[in-house]
C-alpha cells in the first residue's frame, strides 16, 4: 500500500516557467513532509520541508503548499532553471514517528 | 505484496555488537541502495549496487559493509556498532543504474537502530 504518492512518474517545463510536481498522501497522521532533489549517481539532497500547522513554506523559487482536507502538497518552482532538471521526491512522517515515507518520485526535465 | 522489505523494523543493540539489516526487493529492479535518515530527517545514501557491482560508496566507516548476494537483495552488515549508527536506514531500489537519468525509487518502510 503506497502512502505517499507522486503520479506522475515524469514532467517536462519550458525554462522560465513554473513547474508544479504533486505528491498525495493517505495516512491523516502524516504531520511533516518533506521534498527531496536527486541527480544521477548522487543521493537525493533536502530542498524544502513543511509542517502541518502551515499550509505554505516558501525557500526562494522553491514553495510548498499543503491541502491538509485533501491530503495533498505540491512543490512550486519558479522560475524554473536548467539545473533544476532531477528526480524529485517527496516524503512523510507520522508525529512520534521519525521514519519518512516515500514517494517514488517524478523526474522533471526543464527545457531550455 | 511488498515491493521493497527491510527486516527487522526495529533493532535494540549494545555498543560494540555486529549486526546485519536485509533489503530484499521483488520488483525486479537491477538497482538497490541503502541510506541513512538522521535526526534531521535528512536522507544521505550510503551504498549503491548495481546488478550486484557497488556503483555508488559514500565516505561511510569501513565498519559498513553491504553485501549483494544476488540482484533482488542488498544486506547491510555493521561491525562494532557505535552510539552515533543510531538512525533510521532505508533501502531503495530502482529499474535503471544509476547514473542514468531517470531514477525512480522505491524505498522500503525502513530500519529503526538503536544503539545502548
Amino acid at each position: 500500500d503506497q502512502q505517499v504518492k507522486q503520479n506522475s512518474p515524469s514532467l517536462s517545463v519550458q525554462e522560465g516557467r513554473i513547474s508544479i510536481l504533486n505528491c498525495d498522501y493517505t495516512n491523516s497522521m502524516f504531520d511533516y513532509f518533506l521534498w527531496y532533489k536527486k541527480y544521477p549517481a548522487e543521493g537525493p539532497t533536502f530542498l524544502i520541508s513543511i509542517s502541518s500547522i502551515k499550509d505554505k513554506n516558501e525557500d526562494g523559487r522553491f514553495t510548498v503548499f499543503l491541502n491538509k482536507s485533501a491530503k495533498h502538497l505540491s512543490l512550486h518552482i519558479v522560475p524554473s532553471q536548467p539545473g533544476d532538471s532531477a528526480v524529485y521526491f517527496c516524503a512523510a512522517s507520522a508525529f512520534g514517528n521519525e521514519k519518512l515515507t516515500f514517494g517514488t518520485g517524478t523526474r522533471l526535465t526543464i527545457i531550455p | 505484496d511488498t515491493a521493497v522489505s527491510q527486516t527487522p523494523k526495529y533493532l535494540v543493540t549494545q555498543m560494540g555488537n555486529d549486526k546485519s539489516i536485509k533489503c530484499e526487493q521483488n520488483l525486479g529492479h537491477d538497482t538497490m541502495y541503502w541510506y541513512k535518515q538522521d535526526s534531521k530527517k535528512f536522507l544521505k545514501i550510503m551504498f549503491s549496487y548495481n546488478n550486484k557491482e557497488l556503483i555508488i560508496n559514500e565516505t561511510v566507516p569501513n565498519r559498513f559493509s553491504p553485501k549483494s548476494p544476488d540482484k533482488a537483495h542488498l544486506n547491510l552488515h555493521i561491525n562494532s556498532l557505535e552510539l552515533g549508527d543510531s538512525a533510521v536506514y532505508f533501502c531503495a531500489s530502482s529499474p535503471l543504474r544509476g547514473d542514468q537519468f531517470t531514477d525512480t525509487q522505491y524505498f522500503g518502510p525502513g530500519t529503526r537502530l538503536t544503539v545502548l
